[in-house]
Formats: structure tokens, C-alpha cells, sequence
């Protein structure tokens, strides 16, 4: 039980932008947002997280909603590289914090 | 940046053979992990290793299944009794733990093992 939903599959075209929504509507105000991707025949990396403030980095933008009950990860320029399988998960500061994956949503990419 | 390391890379084994999967976590790294992902499916969690002591594991992580970090830079993953079900791709993964230490919360991801089980 991965207790976020996010949709299983989306379509962009190559250097555009791409939303990726991920929904948890059950989240603690303690859990981080984490957000990974497993590029094909590869382990998932991680890709950025968030706890209430939106992010950046090199790879991508978090945009977390006021009420966190969702989250955006934003590819500003979608490349073909980018085409892998994306998770959102919850979890919460410190312990043991294993990754909970759901099916995600496929990224494909388009030329 | 530094990466997470498994050995060996594939794996083909006969049912009922002990195997056992390699992986290097990343050093100062506090916490260790093993997944699997059956092909086609997702990722599934198995166990969580941290203070040399197991400190979670999933149903699938049953008898036949055991971790061990025996010089404190490997961390193994050993399936006694291999069975045709157990085919998958492993992969180990390890968190930095400490706040500080770059990102903490978040777990680095190996390249995984294919094993096949005959």
C-alpha cells in the first residue's frame, strides 16, 4: 500500500513541460515527499524531495500543495532520457523509512 | 557522486541452490536495503538492515532469506533454497541516516541483480 495515487501512464512531447500529479491524501505533517524514477532495465534513482516548501534541482521541481495532500514534480524541458517510470512516495523523518513503491506513472517521451 | 555496487550483475542458478547477491553500499551510509522486482511488476520492498540488525522485513522475506554485513562495507543478500518464483531483478539500496550528510532521507539505489532461477 503505497497510499499515494498518481496516474499510470503520461505522453509528452520532447522540450516540453511535463506535470507529474501524485496524490496523498492521508499524509502526516511529519512525511516527506519523495519522488523517484526507474529508468528502463535500471534500479529507481532518486530524482527530489520535499517536506512543504516547493523545490528545485538540477533534475527537476516539486510543487507541493498548501494542504500537502498532493504534489506536482514538474520535467521543465522533457528529454528522451526522461522517459522512465516515476514514483511518488511518503515517508516519514528518521526511522527505517523503506521506499513503498506504487505502480507509478510511465513517462513516455515523445521525438 | 558515489554509487551503490552490485555483484555480480546476472545470475543464473538451478532451483534449490543457495545463492548469494553482493552489493557495496555507500560508505558512511547507516541504513541498508533490499528490493525486488519480479519482471513486469513493481518494486517490492524485502528487508531493512541498520545498527547490524534487521529493523524491518516484508512477507516475502521468509526463512529462506538472510542479510548479512560481514565487514562493514558488503552487505549480502542469501536465498538458501532457491525457487523458480524467486527469479527477479534484486536491488540494494542504502540512506545516509544522519541529518547532514547530504541527502539524508533518501535512498541510493544499486543496479541491481538478475537472478534466474531454472
Amino acid at each position: 500500500d503505497a497510499k499515494t495515487t498518481q496516474p499510470n501512464s503520461m505522453e509528452s512531447n520532447e522540450e516540453e513541460p511535463v506535470h507529474l500529479p501524485c496524490n496523498h491524501s492521508t499524509i502526516s505533517g511529519t512525511d516527506y515527499i519523495h519522488w523517484y524514477r526507474q529508468l528502463p532495465s535500471q534500479g529507481p534513482e532518486y530524482v527530489i524531495h520535499g517536506l512543504t516548501s516547493n523545490v528545485n534541482n538540477r533534475m527537476a521541481s516539486l510543487a507541493i500543495a498548501e494542504d500537502r495532500k498532493s504534489s506536482t514534480l514538474i520535467l521543465h524541458r522533457a528529454t528522451l532520457r526522461d522517459a522512465a517510470v516515476y514514483y511518488c512516495n511518503r515517508a516519514p523523518a528518521g526511522g527505517y523509512q523503506k521506499v513503498t513503491f506504487g505502480t507509478g506513472t510511465k513517462l513516455q517521451v515523445i521525438p | 557522486e558515489p554509487e551503490v555496487t552490485q555483484t555480480p550483475s546476472h545470475q543464473v542458478t538451478q532451483m534449490g541452490q543457495e545463492v548469494i547477491l553482493r552489493c557495496v553500499p555507500i560508505s558512511n551510509h547507516l541504513y541498508f536495503y533490499w528490493y525486488r522486482q519480479i519482471l513486469g511488476q513493481k518494486v517490492e520492498f524485502l528487508v531493512s538492515f541498520y545498527n547490524n540488525e534487521i529493523s524491518e522485513k516484508s512477507e516475502i522475506f521468509d526463512d529462506q532469506f538472510s542479510v548479512e554485513r560481514p565487514d562493514g562495507s558488503n552487505f549480502t543478500l542469501k536465498i538458501r533454497s532457491t525457487k523458480l518464483e524467486d527469479s527477479a531483478m534484486y536491488f540494494c539500496a542504502s540512506r545516509p541516516g544522519r541529518a547532514g550528510q547530504g541527502r539524508w532521507e533518501t535512498q541510493y539505489f544499486g543496479p541491481g541483480t538478475r537472478l534466474l532461477v531454472l
